[in-house]
This record gives C-alpha cells, structure tokens and sequence, in this order.
C-alpha cells in the first residue's frame, strides 16, 4: 500500500492526558500537512511542512500542540494536556511538489480522537 | 470567514439520475478546485480537479465546470449509483501562497437511491 498511512486509528483518552498521532505519508512526497475535521464541518488545516521544515502553522494549533518532521519522512503530531474539545479526526495528507501532480492532496484515513 | 460554502447540506437523487453538488467561493486569488469523497470513519479520497484556467473538466462519470465570474464550481455525476452515496466536499488553494493548503467547504451528504 503505498498510500499516506496513519496510526493509531482510534484514540480514547482521559482530560488531561497527553496522545501522539503518527503519519507516514507518500513515499517521495516532500509536502505534508495535517487538518482536523469535526462532525459537520470540513477539515481544518492545522500545519504544513515541506521536507522537515514546518512551513505554517494555523491560528487553530494552539500551543499544546506540536507536530514535527524530523527526517523529512514521516510526522507526528502531539496533544499535550488534551480537553473534550480536541475531539475530532486528525487527517494527515501529503502532496508532490512536481509538475501537475503537484496539485493533488492526498489524505490518510485519519486518526480519531476521543476525549473523555 | 467561510472562504468555501457548500450551501446545500445533502442532496438525495434517484438512481441513474444526475447529481449535481454546488459549491460557491469568495477569494478571488484560488485557482486551483478539488472535489473530495469521503465516506464515515475513512479520509477524504481525491475525486477531480480543475485549474481557474480551464472551465470544465470531465473524468468518466464526474465532470466538474467552473464559473470564475460567479465564483462557482459544480460537480456533476452521470449516472448516479447507489455507491456514490458518501459526504463529497470541495476544496480551493491560492497558488500564489506556495503552501498549497486546501480550503474545505462544509461539505454536501450525497443519498442516491436505488
């Protein structure tokens, strides 16, 4: 399967505590970017990063989450003192930076969380 | 600041009958259009594209048209099948931005009916 992969699928986790989502993206994809998508919206963008450089940050990512890319490859994104309202689907995407194929974001199956 | 607005919530059509889902946006610095798929507890799945160049493109049963005067976009499904039924979102970058971050659109639930 070569597509963006995301794990764990599921997350249930009490106030307070801290969960780390890992994300794998497409192989030779520099560009990577995480949204969050709640029940009746659309998703949200959160972060970009191009190689490991994290690029832009959403006014959304507050500072109790952080996301990193330290090779360039995968990512994760970590919630630290998690609240009920960080309850959402975490989608991870990757894009080419090459020629036409460079305009198409593909997304992972996401990484659900809940908050209890 | 909903740059992206999908006016209609759902849409539900008969099998074999076009289905047609409306989205309307207001930056006029987009120029690039997606539609997504999504189906429950799974990510968006890359449907179409077109570029603020083009007005039209088509791909098998899904064609999208796009009016940069009105600043609409259309995606129509001919024939409609039981297996299109999923939430199908749009989404629009600012190429000038270099990021290439997508705005969403709320979304439209999508009921085709055997």
């Amino acid at each position: 399967d070569t597509g963006v992969s995301q794990n764990p699928r599921h997350k249930i986790t009490k106030r307070g505590q801290n969960v780390t989502f890992r994300c794998d993206p497409i192989s030779e994809h520099n560009r990577l970017y995480w949204y969050r998508q709640t029940l009746g919206q659309g998703p949200e963008f959160l972060t970009y990063f191009q190689n490991e450089a994290q690029l832009e940050k959403s006014r959304l990512l507050s500072d109790r989450f952080s996301a990193e890319r330290p090779k360039g490859s995968f990512s994760t994104l970590e919630i630290q003192r998690t609240e009920q309202g960080d309850s959402a689907m975490y989608l991870c995407a990757s894009r080419s930076n090459r020629g036409k194929a460079g305009n198409t974001i593909y997304f992972g199956e996401g990484s659900w969380l809940t908050v209890v | 600041d909903q740059q992206v607005k999908q006016n209609s919530p759902s849409l539900s059509v008969q099998e074999g009958r076009i289905s047609i889902l409306n989205c309307d946006y207001t930056n006029s610095m987009f120029d690039y259009f997606l539609w997504y798929k999504k189906y429950p507890a799974e990510g968006p799945t890359f449907l179409i594209s077109i570029s603020s160049i083009k007005d039209k493109n088509e791909d098998g049963r899904f064609t999208v048209f796009l009016n940069k005067s009105a600043k609409h976009l259309s995606l129509h499904i001919v024939p409609s099948q039981p297996g299109d039924s999923a939430v199908y979102f749009c989404a629009a970058s600012e190429g000038s931005s270099n990021t290439g971050k997508l705005i969403f659109g709320q979304g439209t639930t999508l009921q085709v009916k055997p």
